[in-house]
């Protein structure tokens, strides 16, 4: 099975630029697209990044997203943070069947 | 504008049959490569996939739940119905449903638009 490791939480400055990694345990990052959403305490999550780095109308280009073969990892980048960037993010992708599997989720603390 | 919003009891005991319903606006599930997913979210916990369906039907299941999940739509309603059987206590959390797809034929897949959520405890 497919697991995608994120690590459980992270902070930084306002306007400082933060990366989130998430890790896939087996097969190739790149074997399948890679989503971000942003889940807000008491909200409902919603999707910041699809298809490895491309945004949802409306997000912000501050927020991007790559892929790295060699280590295995997607990563979630925001820069000139803001306090409402404040939240939990959760990386998404599909095993080798195209199931939809979810990381862990990071939280990201804004200081 | 897209909505979605899930129904469905709040409390059932260990053993029973949870049955949610998506209703949603905006969008029609007869629309080629639309699909409607099953999120769940245990209290303080990850987001977990249950399920999706697609507009011509096409089903998937989480691995792990499989056994204990079905997934139907009613396009006429617009609606999506999740039955998982055999509730537990660890079942208790959030259980989202998500629109999956966007753009102009819906080939952007991702979980676009998301209902509110609604918690389902399971305790006896």
């Amino acid at each position: 099975n497919v697991m995608l490791t994120q690590a459980h939480s992270v902070s930084e400055s306002p306007g400082k630029t933060v990366t989130i990694s998430c890790t896939r345990s087996s097969g190739s990052i790149a074997s399948n697209y890679v989503q971000w959403y942003q889940q807000r305490p008491g909200s409902s999550p919603t999707a910041v990044i699809y298809e490895d780095n491309r945004r949802p109308s409306g997000v912000p280009d501050r927020f991007s997203a790559s892929i790295d073969s060699s280590s295995n990892s997607a990563s979630l980048t925001i820069s000139g943070l803001e306090t409402e960037d404040e939240a939990d993010y959760y990386c998404q992708s599909y095993d080798s069947n195209n199931h939809v599997v979810f990381g862990g989720g990071t939280k990201l603390t804004v200081l | 504008q897209i909505t979605l919003k899930e129904s469905g009891p709040t409390l059932v005991k260990p053993t029973q049959t949870l049955t949610l319903t998506c209703t949603f606006s905006g969008f029609s599930l007869s629309t080629s490569g639309v699909g409607v997913g099953w999120i769940r979210q245990p209290p303080g916990k990850a987001l977990e996939w249950l399920a999706l369906i697609y507009w011509d039907d096409d089903k998937r299941y989480s691995p792990s739940l499989k056994s204990r999940l079905t997934i139907t739509k009613d396009t006429s309603k617009n609606q999506v119905v999740l039955t998982m059987t055999n509730m537990d206590p660890v079942d208790t959390a959030t259980y989202y449903c998500a629109i999956y797809g966007s753009g102009s034929y819906y080939n952007e897949k991702y979980f676009a638009y998301w209902g509110q959520g609604m918690l389902v405890t399971a305790s006896s």
